[in-house]
């Protein structure tokens, strides 16, 4: 099947570190992907990771690969109430066209 | 300019009504892509246009009908829809099918009655 999973939710409180965690499905996916979604908007892409990677540092966001149990996370450092939204992670399909296939969203809740 | 913009943002339709959802770029992308996310799921792909030719086409009804009038412009006829069709529409558009990165528009929110 092609279902990509994440938790739920999280609530972290302002200040703190926010993991978020992605199981994805298919082990020959090129590119792995975070996107943003504030509610009634589209999706930003925060950041993305090579396939031949295990890590990428892009300023407060940090992406964690694992390969072998088709494990992403991402790591967000500092977290602030603009954070807040719906977080996905996407794999992309090596169906002849970048697929992506999306993960089922954490909502991040940050308190102040 | 990296926008995606889509027209309208909000459309209540009746199951008689046809109407058509618009999406434009200035970026110069090549690919546009229509996606369709229910109420707290992930967006799923509906169609890709390349060079603006349909690409792909994930089994979606008739009742949706996609164009490319233009390498900016795609727009998504709707006719006949069903209350289970309302949804929030995204429009998304990359420099080509096999670019990593895909610019998204804030959508158009659908409630058919």
């Amino acid at each position: 099947g092609e279902d990509v999973e994440q938790s739920l939710f999280l609530s972290v409180r302002e200040g703190d570190s926010s993991v978020i965690n992605c199981t994805y499905t298919d082990s020959s996916s090129t590119y792995l992907y975070w996107y943003k979604q504030e509610p009634g908007a589209g999706l930003q892409l925060l950041t993305y990771i090579f396939s031949n990677m295990d890590m990428k540092q892009d300023q407060r966001l940090t992406v964690l690969l694992n390969k072998k149990d088709k494990h992403l996370s991402l790591r967000i450092a500092d977290t602030q109430t603009g954070d807040s939204a719906i977080y996905f992670c996407a794999e992309s399909m090596n169906t002849g066209f970048q697929k992506l296939v999306f993960g089922t969203g954490t909502r991040l809740l940050v308190s102040p | 300019d990296t926008e995606v913009t889509q027209t309208p943002k909000h459309l209540v339709m009746g199951m008689t009504n046809k109407k058509s959802l618009k999406c434009e770029q200035h970026m110069g992308h090549r690919a546009m892509y229509w996606y369709k996310q229910k109420a707290k799921k992930p967006p799923e792909l509906m169609f890709v246009y390349s060079y603006e030719k349909l690409s792909i086409n994930e089994s979606v009804p008739s009742r949706f009908s996609p164009e490319c009038p233009n390498s900016s412009l795609l727009n998504l006829h709707l006719h006949a829809l069903q209350p289970e069709d309302s949804a929030l529409y995204l429009c998304a558009s990359s420099l080509g099918t096999f670019s990593y990165e895909q610019y998204f528009g804030p959508g158009t929110r659908l409630t058919v009655t």
